[in-house]
């Protein structure tokens, strides 16, 4: 079973910031949040990691509060090929990914 | 660009004969793994070889095998297709045990 919880699904208009959050209550010491991207027919992307705090890159913005039990994905300016499924995953292993279910994100104009 | 490669993209087997798929990478990544994707479902790992290490998971059907003769390739066998198997094949890769994994484009198998 997946650790983490996160909206089955979310719209969004071109241009408008997303943020996809996350909800790992649980979360163990030693684990880290993971997100991946899918888009349809392709395999996942790796898009960011982060332990704590912010963790920023050319594709997205994760932020982990301090009690680390949540974390939210910010996607700037989306467009509509930012459409995927996104996945949040908690764990320190590549050994065990466990995808869950993702979020589906559908962007229009 | 370094690269994982999977071949072919798309498979069709009939029920019950052998199919196998294949997976290339130039990442010269020690680790690679093998998913399953079944329609609107999250890719679910089969296993996956530290170097020449095999590591089976433990709900992974006996039907499925794997081979990694070398670094840079590695094989999914399915010895007796059914339908349930009908799925998208995934190989990942990564470096010793990253949760940074570099997914190949995957093989879409249909079983008839």
């Amino acid at each position: 079973l997946a650790k983490t919880t996160q909206p089955i699904s979310m719209d969004s208009y071109e241009g408008q910031e997303v943020n996809i959050t996350c909800s790992h209550n649980n979360i163990a010491t030693n684990d880290y949040i993971t997100w991946y991207q899918q888009f349809p027919s392709q395999g996942p992307r790796f898009i960011i990691q982060g332990y704590k705090t912010k963790v920023k890159n050319e594709v997205a913005s994760l932020f982990i509060p301090a009690d680390r039990k949540s974390s939210t994905l910010s996607l700037p300016r989306v467009s509509l090929s930012d459409t995927a499924v996104y996945y949040c995953l908690e764990g320190n292993s590549g050994y065990a990914l466990n995808f869950g279910k993702g979020t589906s994100l559908l962007v229009t104009p | 660009d370094a690269m994982v490669i999977q071949n072919p993209r798309y498979q069709v087997t009939q029920f019950g004969k052998p199919v196998t798929l294949s997976c290339s990478q130039t990442l010269n990544h020690n680790v690679m793994y093998w998913y399953q994707q079944k329609s609107s479902q999250a890719p679910k790992l089969l296993f996956h070889y530290y170097d020449k290490d095999f590591n089976n998971e433990a709900d992974t059907p006996d039907n499925f095998q794997s081979r990694r003769p070398n670094t840079s390739f590695c094989f999914l066998d399915i010895r007796s297709p059914g339908l349930g198997d009908a799925a998208m094949y995934l190989c990942a890769t990564s470096r010793d045990s990253s949760m940074e994994q570099f997914f190949g484009p995957g093989t879409r198998l249909t079983v008839l």
